[in-house]
């Protein structure tokens, strides 16, 4: 029973392409996250909706729009690769007045 | 700004040995603190939180966290390593709780038999 699933968990492309990534929680929170591990393992976060209202943009470029369609679903769409964007992505999710991160398995991004 | 800084980027104990990990952090306010572990190809898994309750914090697998105010720690340690305990720590911090969690850059630990 997956509490917070995201899809594809491996994705290889090609420099330009465009890409999304899917992530969906069924925990009830109403905060979802993404966040971007990079090779040397540093941990930092993109973005976070609360109700499907984006509460935190850290500095990303434009080529990376996240969409919540609705509070269990937050996807992020990236325009453009770049080889820079190879990473991990993390979604993960929590409850406001909680203080608990959930994350998931990670998507492996290499772009190519 | 909330900041936490970990000691050692990889850290090497025997089987049965004595497991610190070290956390400093740095925040203008009663900060909430995490301990996060991943294992290989793996997400992230919280071990321990501290949220200004108990100053000693027991998690899961045996590991426990002790928030020194005066010295703005918050090290993790486990009696006893076993070689399960391989994998990735990540400290963090929180001054809002959950908005904003800020991670430390990782300590990666090694058990050997």
């Amino acid at each position: 029973d997956t509490a917070v699933s995201q899809t594809p968990k491996y994705l290889v492309t090609q420099m330009g392409n465009d890409k999304s990534i899917k992530c969906e929680q069924n925990l009830g929170h109403d905060t979802m996250y993404w966040y971007k591990q990079d090779s040397k393992k540093f941990l930092k976060i993109m973005f976070s909706y609360n109700n499907k209202e984006l509460i935190i943009n850290e500095t990303v470029p434009n080529r990376f729009s996240p969409k919540s369609p609705d509070k269990a679903h937050l996807n992020l769409h990236i325009n453009s690769l770049e080889l820079g964007d190879s990473a991990v992505y993390f979604c993960a999710s929590s409850q406001s007045g909680e203080n608990t991160i959930y994350f998931g398995e990670g998507s492996w991004l290499t772009v190519v | 700004a909330q900041s936490v800084t970990q000691l050692g980027s990889h850290v090497s104990v025997s089987e049965g040995a004595l497991v610190l990990l070290r956390c400093n952090y740095s925040s203008s306010v009663p900060p909430y603190l995490f301990w996060y572990v991943q294992y290989p190809n793996q997400g992230l898994q919280l071990l321990l939180k501290y949220t200004s309750a108990a100053t000693l914090v027991k998690g899961i697998n045996g590991f426990e966290a002790e928030f020194k105010k005066s010295e703005t720690s918050f090290h993790l340690t486990k009696p006893s390593a076993h070689m399960s305990d391989a994998a990735e720590y990540f400290c963090a911090v929180s001054e809002s709780g959950y908005q904003k969690v800020t991670f430390g850059t990782g300590t990666k630990l090694q058990v050997i038999p």
